[in-house]
């Protein structure tokens, strides 16, 4: 069971926008709308970012969107702040009944 | 409120045993499934296992199959996750999660991770 491909690390300057991707196969990530995102900020627990693909849970800055096109997925964040530079994870459903994360992105606003 | 209260960090000699836990509030527990999440130090997340509190049924990683369980007290609201004998591979960071599934017909579907622990550390050193 492979991760999900991420980039190792996305950076922009405040106020920008930046896309995270994530990759996976028709077995995972195009196969289902179950694709999550997570942020993990130092010493923190994760957090749930978007799920099913593009939804915010409530309390989730509008900032944040999600979308997926066939095997990848995708998560921006528009306005950039300093306060969003963390790692940031994909997950998927799997067909096997399993569930898969991303290598993971760690965002760096400059 | 979601609360998810794991127990505090350990520190294990290789071959010990441990068991952690991971103390729900704030929900029916017996309703939603729970995860639990791997993280070694400077690395991803990985998929460990999740347990249907429910009727306790459970699903594993095989990367993680036969060498930990998972099991759930719902008297106390609590998930466990154990090993019998640790090695130093296992020194990492540990969260529960719970775990939001769909059922459609015949099939269950793993929707996404809404609310997680605090993570336990664990450290495994001779």
């Amino acid at each position: 069971q492979s991760a999900l491909t991420q980039p190792a690390s996305v950076s922009g300057s405040p106020g920008q926008s930046i896309t995270v991707s994530c990759t996976g196969t028709s077995s995972d990530v195009g196969a289902y709308n179950y694709v999550s995102w997570y942020r993990v900020r130092p010493g923190n627990a994760p957090e749930l970012m978007i799920h099913e693909v593009s939804n915010r849970p409530s309390g989730v800055s509008d900032r944040f969107s999600g979308s997926k096109s066939a095997n990848t997925a995708s998560l921006t964040i528009s306005g950039l702040q300093a306060a969003d530079e963390a790692d940031y994870y994909c997950s998927s459903y799997t067909d096997t009944n399993t569930l898969v994360f991303g290598t993971g992105t760690q965002v760096t606003v400059l | 409120e979601v609360q998810l209260v794991q127990s505090g960090a350990e520190v294990k000699k290789p071959g010990e045993s441990l068991k952690i836990s991971c103390k729900a509030s704030g929900y029916g527990f017996p309703f939603y499934w729970i995860a639990w999440v791997r993280q070694v130090p400077g690395k991803g997340l990985e998929w460990m296992g999740v347990i249907s509190p429910e009727d306790s049924s459970t699903r594993y990683n095989p990367s993680f199959e036969g060498h930990v369980s998972i099991s759930v007290d719902n008297s106390i609201t609590t998930a466990y996750l154990q090993w019998s004998s640790l090695q130093a591979s296992d020194t990492a960071v540990y969260y529960c999660a719970r775990l939001l599934v769909i059922f459609r017909y015949t099939s269950v579907y793993w929707r996404f991770l809404d609310s997680w622990g605090q993570g336990t550390l664990v450290t495994v050193s001779s």
